[in-house]
């Protein structure tokens, strides 16, 4: 079966450092992958989707990047966060783009102070 | 432009009461509908989808949809609400076009009273 994991589970950081949060599939081959940001008691805001390895689309021009160095890897990565990088990042996959059912991983919960 | 509205941000029902949470659509195509639920500090699960058929879906934990083309609805019930079903309920819609992306709607926080 498949599974996806999410890590850190929880990261408190400090404005300007640095950000890499790491999200891993198994079980499946060549899946889309996306990247989502919850704000508190808003909903989910796309922020980077791959459909293959080194593929990435940014759905918001942010100071954010994601990368896929292999083909279940996908990372969100910062250079400097800003106060307004906090939220609850969640990692999903699917078979299909679009029209199939997405795969959540835990969440990772990022403060940035 | 594909979207999804959710027009209640958060509901109140009874345990044991009936819960209807409403979702609607627009796109531009055959739309592929989803519902999803979130607990505190959780990821999404799946609670059922409809992409074509009888437009009456059923899905996990007892609950179920119903799309309705005229409306661009496709609203999530439940007969009997659990104190367990207090979460977070997301409607989302994709197809195959608009680069074959999934809107979310804003979710409906749902709380239950004893």
């Amino acid at each position: 079966s498949q599974t996806i994991h999410q890590w850190p589970a929880t990261l408190v950081q400090p404005v300007g450092s640095p950000l890499s949060l790491e999200c891993t599939v198994e079980g499946t081959s060549n899946p889309n992958l996306y990247w989502y940001r919850q704000a508190a008691g808003r909903g989910l805001q796309l922020l980077f989707y791959s459909v293959g390895i080194g593929q990435i689309s940014s759905e918001v021009p942010q100071n954010l990047s994601a990368s896929r160095p292999q083909d279940r890897q996908f990372i969100l990565s910062s250079k400097k966060l800003l106060l307004s990088d906090s939220g609850f990042y969640l990692c999903a996959w699917s078979e299909l783009a679009g029209i199939d059912t997405q795969y959540f991983g835990p969440g990772t919960r990022l403060t940035v102070l | 432009a594909q979207s999804v509205t959710q027009p209640d941000i958060h509901i109140t029902v009874s345990e044991g009461a009936s819960l209807e949470l409403r979702c609607n659509y627009s796109y531009g195509a055959t739309p592929y509908l989803f519902w999803y639920v979130q607990s505190p500090g959780q990821g999404l699960q799946l609670l059922l989808k409809y992409f074509s058929g009888d437009t009456l879906v059923q899905g996990i934990k007892g609950f179920e949809a119903e799309f309705k083309r005229s409306q661009s609805s496709f609203n999530l019930r439940k007969p009997s609400v659990h104190w367990s079903d207090a979460a977070e309920y997301f409607c989302a819609v994709g197809g195959n076009t608009g680069g074959f992306k999934t809107i979310f709607g804003a979710g409906t926080r749902l709380f239950v009273k004893a």
